[in-house]
């Protein structure tokens, strides 16, 4: 199927360290939303991206989206513990059916 | 102002029995979508309910049956349970005229045995 696919599958990293992980589809995206799921938790909806190269920040967080709208990227600069949890990127397939990637699990050694 | 609400929170079955999952949506919303997410793995989507039938579904055998009520609620059925239907079963709200962000509650934790 047309998915999206995401790297790294695993990143660890010392608190104050930088994290970055990518999402991309062989297919244009008509958008692209990332979620944020802490361990043993749901998923948590953190933005969505519809124009090619849009860049959105929230505080620490860094979201771009590709000007051919086929990739994107989440960048958080110096993370904190509270950053640990597993990224996943996911784009809408028809009316609302989300797609999501592999996730990437973020773990952080204070 | 109460979120997506699911239960049971934790269900144990054994390879053969049904179960049912329940699902309310935040205040407001009007669909539905069931996600299954196995560990270490991205959710998927199983189907999507509208108005009380099935909007959209996933590559998921009939053994997965669904339901809307009038007041927006949702029911997940799974038939003939197997092993690899082991996995967190997620509900998802929204709105059906907005293209954006959906509200997941905490998830049913399923375990065949």
């Amino acid at each position: 199927g047309q998915q999206v696919m995401q790297i790294p599958q695993y990143q660890h990293v010392q608190e104050g360290e930088d994290f970055t992980t990518y999402c991309n589809s062989s297919t244009t995206l008509s958008n692209i939303q990332w979620y944020k799921q802490r361990p043993g938790g749901h998923p948590v909806f953190l933005i969505q991206l519809v124009k090619s190269g849009e860049v959105k920040k929230q505080k620490r967080l860094t979201f771009q989206f590709g000007e051919a709208k086929k990739n994107s990227s989440l960048h958080i600069t110096a993370t904190q513990t509270t950053d640990v949890g597993t990224y996943f990127c996911a784009k809408i397939q028809g009316a609302q059916k989300l797609v999501f990637g592999q996730g990437t699990r973020l773990t952080i050694n204070p | 102002d109460a979120g997506v609400t699911q239960s049971p929170t934790h269900l144990i079955k054994t390879r053969g029995q049904q179960v049912t999952l329940r699902c309310s949506p935040k205040s407001g919303h009007d669909t539905v979508s069931w996600y299954q997410q196995a560990l270490g793995q991205g959710p998927q989507f199983i189907f999507q309910y509208y108005e009380e039938e099935e909007r959209q579904r996933g590559n998921f055998p009939d053994r997965f049956s669904g339901h809307q009520f009038p007041n927006y609620s949702s029911e997940l059925n799974v038939n003939a349970l197997l092993l690899g239907d082991s996995a967190l079963y997620l509900c998802a709200s929204s709105l059906v005229q907005q293209n954006n962000e959906q509200f997941f509650g905490p998830g049913t934790r399923l375990t065949v045995l």
